[in-house]
């Protein structure tokens, strides 16, 4: 399975700014995706990045607040704009490997204050 | 769309005892399922999947889940637990024809008791 490098591992953050997250991947891999952990929560996705076109984001989350760039197949970053206490959370990157293998980032735990 | 329902939101369990977490999921197409643990303060790992073949899929950790199809279920059970499968699991699901996001459960904490 493929492995993934995230980084920051976390962040505290004032509100109002930005943060970009980057995930590294040790192959090539066509799936990237973005999840969000809000504290004792599980995971819920904010959007699938695929090399060469727009992120599709899913409902609930816009590319105004969290853009994400795809530059190549080993390569993704998360961007979270424009900052509130309310998007302290652990965020994750993930990427689909052969035979449904998907791996996970160690997340960043980002805590806006 | 795909759901992933655990009921179990916390489980306590002596220590050496068994336990089984449970997982119900729900779609109107054929579906491929995981369960994933997360240690605290740590990434997501895989402990098993089912894709096709065998119901009775064997993961790391002694781990094993059973997918039932009639019942839409794939619960995961372990015979002997340890202090350090103390963690947080997840059971999630994912289906083919190009939509290949994972769809979480709400999670379960199992939480051995020495």
């Amino acid at each position: 399975s493929a492995v993934i490098s995230q980084k920051p591992s976390r962040d505290i953050c004032q509100r109002g700014t930005s943060l970009t997250i980057q995930c590294q991947v040790d192959s090539q891999v066509t799936m990237m995706f973005w999840y969000r952990q809000q504290p004792g929560q599980s995971l819920t996705l904010i959007a699938t990045a695929n090399q060469g076109s727009e992120a599709t984001y899913e409902s609930g989350f816009v590319i105004d607040k969290f853009p994400i760039s795809r530059p190549n197949l080993t390569f993704s970053t998360l961007t979270v704009s424009n900052m509130s206490p309310e998007d302290s959370s652990i965020y994750l990157c993930s990427a689909r490997g052969g035979n449904y293998g998907y791996t996970f980032g160690s997340g960043t735990r980002l805590t806006v204050v | 769309a795909q759901s992933v329902t655990q009921l179990d939101s916390q489980v306590p369990v002596f220590e050496e005892a068994p336990v089984e977490l449970r997982c119900n999921y729900s779609s109107s197409v054929s579906v491929y399922l995981f369960w994933y643990v997360q240690y605290p303060n740590q990434g997501l790992q895989l402990l098993l999947k089912y894709l096709s073949g065998s119901t009775l899929v064997k993961g790391i950790n002694g781990f094993e889940a059973e997918f039932n199809k009639s019942q839409t279920s794939f619960h995961l059970r372990k015979p002997s637990v340890h202090i350090s499968d103390t963690a947080e699991y997840f059971c999630a699901v994912s289906v083919d024809f190009g939509n290949e996001k994972l769809t979480f459960g709400t999670g379960t904490r199992l939480t051995i008791i020495p």
